[in-house]
């Protein structure tokens, strides 16, 4: 069973343009948590997203951010615009329900480095 | 809402020496807590998790924590590290309710490194 997987593993984008994160939960996983670590800090909860419905999206910034999991497909993590502030470890977790008892399974993240 | 201190940024420790990672949490309701391990470049992977119960939680790697209520403190320990500890390691909390959902709060992160 393989793991959360996450790609790209590394992306560089210039100031302005887009960059578009993809999320595969485990199998079996219809819940979706996105986060995002910013150098030398801990990890800051962004959005969930159970399969086509966004729950929570509480930690995304208004602008410019936003995230989706369709019903097919993986979960994308889409940033429009992008500023040199966006330069973080963005990470995706799966779990199997969504009761705060369940682990949530990490992928490996994206680095996105903005020029 | 609910935050987490992490006391130490950097904890430097000897091969087989025992360690404690401090962890304090605050939070006005019930919570359920979580320790995380992040070796470079990879995701985080759970060491161990309170859930209810005994307060003493056992991990993988030779890992334990233990819940302390009237301190609110989650820390962590293991009596003998190995260098391949050497990782950044993650508290974090979640409300413990029914009904709720788990979205992770975390602290900022201890590095352990072990030195031969």
């Amino acid at each position: 069973n393989a793991g959360v997987m996450q790609n790209p593993r590394h992306l560089v984008r210039r100031r302005g343009q887009e960059a578009r994160l993809r999320c595969s939960p485990m199998k079996g996983h219809s819940h979706v948590y996105w986060y995002r670590q910013l150098p030398e800090e801990g990890l800051k909860f962004m959005v969930y997203l159970q399969k086509e419905n966004i729950i929570d999206e509480s930690g995304m910034p208004k602008e410019r951010f936003s995230a989706e999991f369709p019903k097919e497909g993986p979960s994308i993590l889409r940033i429009q615009q992008v500023v040199r502030g966006d330069s973080a470890a963005y990470f995706c977790a799966s779990s199997t329900d969504r009761g705060p008892g369940n682990e949530q399974f990490f992928g490996p993240g994206t680095r996105l480095t903005v020029l | 809402a609910q935050s987490v201190t992490q006391l130490d940024s950097q904890v430097p420790v000897f091969e087989e020496a025992p360690v404690e990672l401090r962890c304090n949490y605050s939070s006005s309701v019930s919570v359920y807590l979580f320790w995380y391990v992040q070796y470079p470049n990879q995701g985080l992977q759970l060491l161990l998790k309170y859930l209810s119960g005994s307060t003493l939680v056992k991990g993988i790697n030779g890992f334990e924590a233990e819940f302390n209520k009237s301190q609110t403190s989650f820390h962590l320990r293991k009596p003998s590290v190995h260098i391949s500890d050497t990782a950044e390691y993650f508290c974090a909390v979640t409300r413990g309710v029914s009904g709720g959902y788990n979205k992770l709060i975390f602290g900022a992160g201890t590095r352990l490194a072990v030195h031969p």
